[in-house]
C-alpha cells in the first residue's frame, strides 16, 4: 500500500517554542492530507485538512493560528505548533488520501509524539 | 456521516477467530463501512471496507448485515500482535475525511 512518514517521530521542547512536524507521501501525490491529534488513552480528533496550493480547512475548536499548516507541495504538508505549551503535549498523526485506479483511500503515518515541558 | 457504535473491549484466545462486532443503524445508502486499527503509539492501519457485499482479503473478513445496520470484523486466526484498538467507520465515497470512534480494544490472549 501507499506510504506516508512523519518526521520526526518524537520531539521535546520547551514551553513557549514552535515545533514543526512534517507529514510526506512517499509513493504517490497527495492533494489533500489531514491532520489528528491524540491524547492518552482516547481517540483521534481530526484537527484539520490540508491542501495543496490552498489553506487548510480547521476543524471547530481548534485554533488556526496556533497550528500553522502548509502544504506546498503534493508530497508534503507541515504542521506547526506555535508558542507550545505542555497541555499541546499529544501524539499528532497525519493521513494523506490516495486515489488512484478505483481506489480511494486514507493511509496514516506513524504519528509524532509531542512533548512540551 | 453516520455513527458507529462498539464495545469499548474484547477478549480473543490466541488462534481463535476474533469477531469485533459494529453497529451503524443510521447508515445511509451511499455510506461505506470502513476498518482501520491502531496499534499502541503507531499510525491507524486500513483493514477493510465494504458497501453492502461481504468482503474478505488477507486481513480479514467483513460481514455486513442485508440491512446494513450492522457489521462484523472477522480476523480469523487472531494472533498475540493482533492485540490493537480497531475502529469502525462509516463514510460517504465523497467525504474524504475519516473521523474516529472510541473503537474496540482487542486484547488476544495465549
Amino acid at each position: 500500500g501507499a506510504v506516508v512518514s512523519q518526521h520526526p517521530s518524537w520531539v521535546i521542547c520547551k514551553s513557549g517554542t514552535s515545533v514543526k512536524i512534517e507529514c510526506r507521501s512517499l509513493d504517490f501525490q497527495a492533494t489533500t492530507m489531514f491532520w489528528y491529534r491524540q491524547f492518552p488513552k482516547q481517540s483521534l480528533m481530526l484537527m484539520a485538512t490540508s491542501n495543496e496550493g490552498s489553506k487548510a480547512t480547521y476543524e471547530q475548536g481548534v485554533e488556526k493560528d496556533k497550528f500553522l499548516i502548509n502544504h506546498a507541495s503534493l508530497t508534503l504538508s507541515t504542521l506547526t505548533v506555535t508558542s507550545a505549551h505542555p497541555e499541546d503535549s499529544s501524539f499528532y498523526i497525519c493521513s494523506a488520501y490516495y486515489r488512484d485506479r478505483g481506489l480511494n483511500e486514507q493511509f496514516f503515518g506513524p504519528g509524532t509524539r509531542l512533548t512540551v515541558l | 456521516d453516520a455513527k458507529t457504535t462498539q464495545p469499548p473491549s474484547m477478549d480473543c484466545a490466541e488462534g481463535r477467530a476474533a469477531n469485533l462486532p459494529c453497529n451503524h443503524s443510521t447508515i445511509s445508502g451511499n455510506e461505506y463501512v470502513y476498518w482501520y486499527r491502531q496499534i499502541h503509539s503507531q499510525g491507524p492501519q486500513y483493514i477493510i471496507h465494504g458497501l453492502k457485499n461481504n468482503e474478505t482479503n488477507e486481513m480479514a473478513s467483513l460481514i455486513i448485515t442485508e440491512d446494513r445496520k450492522s457489521s462484523t470484523l472477522i480476523l480469523p486466526h487472531a494472533t498475540l500482535r493482533d492485540t490493537a484498538v480497531y475502529y469502525c467507520i462509516v463514510r460517504r465515497a465523497d467525504n474524504n475525511d475519516m473521523r474516529f470512534g472510541a473503537g474496540t480494544r482487542l486484547t488476544v490472549k495465549p
